[in-house]
């Protein structure tokens, strides 16, 4: 079946915009985690969500990230007003409720000028 | 103090040659499991094989094998026979606490990138 898909493949924006990052699971697995990569910082944890809720937000670097999800899917990460730090590639992976393995999508790859 | 450890920044292999790709953990908590992830150019990372803590035997998926030492906190990875589409950036990873809560964040280490030549 359908992997984890994310868009866009690749984002460009510049210093002060606001942006949207968008991840569609796997269908049935209700866990989905939003991670960062960057070449200072490696791979970091952002956010969980268990359905729509989230209850761990523990890795957001700052309340300019937000995210939500919909109807147990799509998820929307949302950086708002960006710093060139935020440059990054941003990986949504999905898994089953009490699934040990997470699938990860392809990631978006984050540029701000 | 890191959780996860690969001191191996970059690996070089021949084709058909085995290669060990290391990685250390630090954990108190006594459930928890380990995975490695290969991320080739392209970005993705895909899943190679999982060792849970309270698993016996080592895990096996193909060619690929975990070399688990609970007592030294080591699960290194063994790749047989590589392949020249083996070169990627591979990363060990951990969660904690998998018999008492779900949703539990992968922590990485800081990968190491495996280069196969012909």
């Amino acid at each position: 079946g359908a992997g984890v898909s994310q868009s866009p493949s690749n984002k460009v924006t510049e210093k002060g915009k606001d942006v949207e990052l968008r991840c569609d699971p796997i269908s049935g697995h209700t866990a989905l985690y939003w991670y960062r990569q960057s070449l200072g910082q490696g791979l970091e944890f952002l956010i969980y969500f268990q359905g729509n809720s989230a209850p761990d937000k523990s890795g957001l670097p700052s309340d300019r990230f937000s995210a939500e999800r919909t109807g147990g899917s799509v998820s929307t990460l949302t950086i708002q007003r960006t710093q060139q730090e935020d440059s990054a590639v941003y990986l949504c992976a999905s898994s089953l409720a009490s699934g040990r393995t997470q699938y990860f999508g392809p990631g978006t790859r984050l540029t701000v000028l | 103090a890191q959780k996860i450890t690969q001191t191996q920044p970059g690996m070089f292999v021949q084709e058909k040659e085995a290669v060990t790709l290391d990685c250390t953990y630090d954990t108190s908590d006594p459930s928890y499991g380990l995975f490695w992830y290969k991320q080739p150019s392209s970005g993705e990372m895909i899943f190679l094989i999982y060792q849970g803590s309270y698993d016996q035997q080592n895990a096996t998926e193909g060619r690929y094998s975990l070399n688990f030492q609970k007592a030294r906190k080591s699960a290194n990875l063994v790749i047989s026979a590589s392949q020249l589409g083996d070169s990627a950036m591979y990363f060990c990873a951990m969660r904690e606490g998998l018999r008492l809560r779900t949703g539990t964040a992968l922590i990485f280490g800081k990968g190491t990138t495996l280069s196969v030549s012909s």
